[in-house]
């Protein structure tokens, strides 16, 4: 079974602070990928990732960046929180099989309060 | 631009009965389309998925169908039990649309109720 580990299920931070959040992948899937999750907007992609030092920005990366020096790990990281990036943060990975194998594995999520 | 629309935001039915979730795309590109099931507190799990050579394909009591001409997809789910209530998201991809692979499109989500 593949498995997506996230290193926090619920985290507090106060505005200004520097955020990581990481995400552990054991099925060495080439893609990786950031959601934030918010009721009636949906999963909205953040960054992702094809390849070691790899990354491209997804739909909505203004205030985060990412870092993933290994293959099997890959790193959101919000330079200085505020009240806005209040939400629910998934990291996905997926095999990069170059047919229609496109599914992707969630990580548990991780619940982050900005106050 | 959403290009894949889940218009029903919630859906309630009783147990036994058929629950059919819809999904919405516009982008004619899309060839590969899954079902995500998501319980509140958990990450999404992937249930089931159909490529668009295809018009229908059943796993269990989950069966997605697909109609390439009127860009439609939806889920059905025989019969509805308790334990299905959870948000189910659409999502397409496109091995065409992007420069690599693997980047999926999600919609809204609709969240299901099946009461007892």
């Amino acid at each position: 079974d593949v498995k997506v580990t996230q290193s926090s299920r619920y985290l507090v931070k106060r505005t200004g602070e520097k955020v990581f959040l990481e995400c552990v992948q054991d099925m060495d899937h080439e893609n990786m990928f950031w959601y934030r999750q918010d009721p009636g907007l949906g999963l909205r992609l953040i960054y992702f990732s094809y390849d070691v030092k790899m990354k491209e920005k997804g739909d909505i990366p203004e205030g985060y960046s990412v870092s993933r020096e290994k293959k099997e790990r890959f790193s959101l990281i919000l330079e200085s929180a505020s009240t806005n990036q209040t939400s629910m943060y998934l990291c996905a990975s997926s095999f990069q099989g170059g047919t229609n194998t496109d599914t992707q594995y969630f990580g548990p999520g991780t619940r982050l309060t900005v106050l | 631009d959403q290009q894949v629309k889940q218009n029903s935001p919630s859906l309630s039915v009783q147990e036994g009965r058929i629950s059919i979730l819809n999904c919405d795309y516009t982008n004619s590109m899309f060839d590969y389309f899954l079902w995500y099931k998501k319980y509140p507190a958990e990450g999404p799990t992937f249930l089931i998925s159909i490529s668009s050579i295809k018009d229908k394909n059943e796993d269990g009591r989950f069966t997605v169908f697909l109609n390439k001409s009127a860009k439609h997809l939806s889920l059905h789910i025989v019969p509805s039990q308790p334990g299905d209530s959870a948000v189910y998201f659409c999502a397409a991809s496109g091995w065409g649309i992007y420069n690599q692979g693997g980047k999926l499109i999600f919609g809204q989500g609709t969240e299901l109720s099946v009461k007892p």
